[in-house]
């Protein structure tokens, strides 16, 4: 059981468009959702946090209107990543939890971004 | 401010035992998490400890002394599959995830 998917696990974009990356839970309700940054050899970064129906919450220095997050049900929540730049370029990943036990975070595969 | 701090690489061989230690400064405290890392993927859930002592669970352990702001990660008869980094998180007051960098742990034959 609780099991997070990602969408898509890669993708390569040209500088200037726009990508959206899928998290789902898929046996679980997620009342919280997270997403991450993670740069080669570095540790994760927390972006943001979002609960469902409700605007998410961003950490210092991301911005906001740059990387969009919509929680829009219990199961998904989406990233936009507007306007890519190279230095976008990086690996994404979710991690989900359901408010349950001590609040454990399932984590999604990832999703490795590069832009040209 | 909140802080966790662990060595950035570690080396052990093969078969043999490694400490990871942890140390952590948060506003409030409501657990410490252990996950593993290998390259390119995503992070797994190791282990969990709340309370002061030691949870064993197999080939791993996780240590917590919450007077002392500490833990550690115990790997025993290690295989070359444990090579990964090894992050600490520590949860707080909002039960928010505060992450250390990592440690990576390479293990020789």
């Amino acid at each position: 059981g609780a099991v997070v998917s990602q969408h898509p696990s890669w993708v390569i974009c040209k500088s200037g468009t726009s990508v959206k990356i899928e998290c789902r839970s898929l046996d679980f309700q997620a009342t919280t959702m997270f997403w991450y940054r993670q740069f080669p050899k570095q540790s994760l970064m927390l972006m943001a946090t979002s609960n469902e129906g409700s605007k998410a919450t961003y950490e210092q220095g991301v911005e906001k209107d740059k990387f969009l997050i919509n929680h829009a049900s219990l199961t998904l929540s989406t990233l936009t990543v507007t306007s890519a730049h190279p230095e976008d370029s990086s690996f994404y990943i979710c991690s989900a939890n359901d408010g349950g036990g001590f609040n454990e975070q399932y984590f999604g595969p990832g999703t490795r971004l590069t832009v040209t | 401010g909140q802080n966790i701090d662990q060595p950035t690489e570690m080396t052990a061989t093969e078969g043999a035992i490694v400490q990871i230690n942890c140390t952590y400064q948060t506003s409030g405290f409501n657990g410490l998490f252990w996950y593993q890392q290998h390259a390119g993927e995503a992070p797994t859930f190791l282990s969990y400890n709340v309370l002061d002592g030691l949870e064993e669970k197999g080939r791993f352990s996780s240590f917590l002394s919450r007077s002392k702001g500490y833990s550690y990660l115990l790997l025993k008869e290690l295989q070359m599959k444990d090579s990964a980094s090894y992050l600490c998180a520590a949860s707080d007051s909002n039960y928010q995830l505060i992450w250390g960098a990592g440690t990576k742990l390479i293990i020789k034959p």
